[in-house]
């Protein structure tokens, strides 16, 4: 069974700063991972994926990721916050060798707020 | 406009009165999920198709039926809706290794 874990349920940072959102999961085989960002009385909206290649991908609104096998981690980054940047983030996982392979997996998100 | 629509956005209904909440897709994905959204616990999946006439069990199915008649329609239905369906609601589907596309949601509160 595939599993995604955000440790954190909260993360504060200041505007200017960097961020980092974390994820860890958990997957029998290659996985598919996932970024998406929810904003107030919206649905969810894709930021980024990997699939294969580079480790580090670029996603919406300067977002990027770091994908690490050997950790099994797929932290969220952003050089610089922006206030309109606070919202939840989820990370997902497929596995797409399995059975049911459209299946998507969520962590439990991430609350980011950027203070000004 | 590619999309994912469901209806209605928000629904209050009392205990055990039966209610359909819709979900149409525009992109003629195979697959589409629903989902449920409760504070602390993420989203979890309820019931997901793979295509016409092939649906399967989410992590959370009591309660809730689906069908799957035609490629862009998956609705969600709660034959007799309880307190603890009280939650927000997501659609989703998807092709492919392509990200899965979601509907904006419905808030659904039952009394």
């Amino acid at each position: 069974a595939q599993s995604v874990a955000q440790p954190e349920d909260q993360v504060n940072v200041a505007e200017g700063n960097p961020l980092t959102v974390k994820c860890t999961y958990s997957v029998s085989g290659n996985p598919y991972l996932f970024w998406y960002v929810q904003y107030p009385n919206r649905g969810l909206q894709f930021l980024l994926k990997y699939i294969t290649g580079d480790n580090l991908v670029k996603g919406s609104y300067g977002f990027e990721a770091e994908f690490n096998k050997s950790q099994t981690s797929f932290h969220l980054k952003k050089p610089s916050a922006l206030v309109s940047d606070s919202a939840l983030y989820f990370c997902a996982v497929r596995d797409p060798s399995g059975a049911g392979s459209y299946q998507l997996t969520f962590g439990k998100g991430t609350k980011l707020s950027v203070i000004p | 406009e590619a999309q994912v629509t469901q209806n209605p956005r928000y629904l209050i209904t009392v205990t055990g009165k039966k209610l359909t909440v819709t979900c149409s897709q525009n992109m003629n994905h195979e697959y589409m999920s629903w989902y449920r959204q409760d504070p602390g616990l993420g989203l979890r999946q309820i019931y997901y198709s793979m295509n016409v006439e092939v649906t399967d069990k989410g992590d959370v199915p009591e309660g809730y039926k689906v069908s799957r008649k035609e490629k862009r329609n998956f609705p969600l239905i709660l034959e007799s809706p309880s307190p603890n369906q009280t939650s927000l609601y997501f659609c989703a589907s998807g092709t492919g290794g392509s990200p899965l596309h979601f509907g904006n949601g419905t808030r659904l509160t039952v009394t």
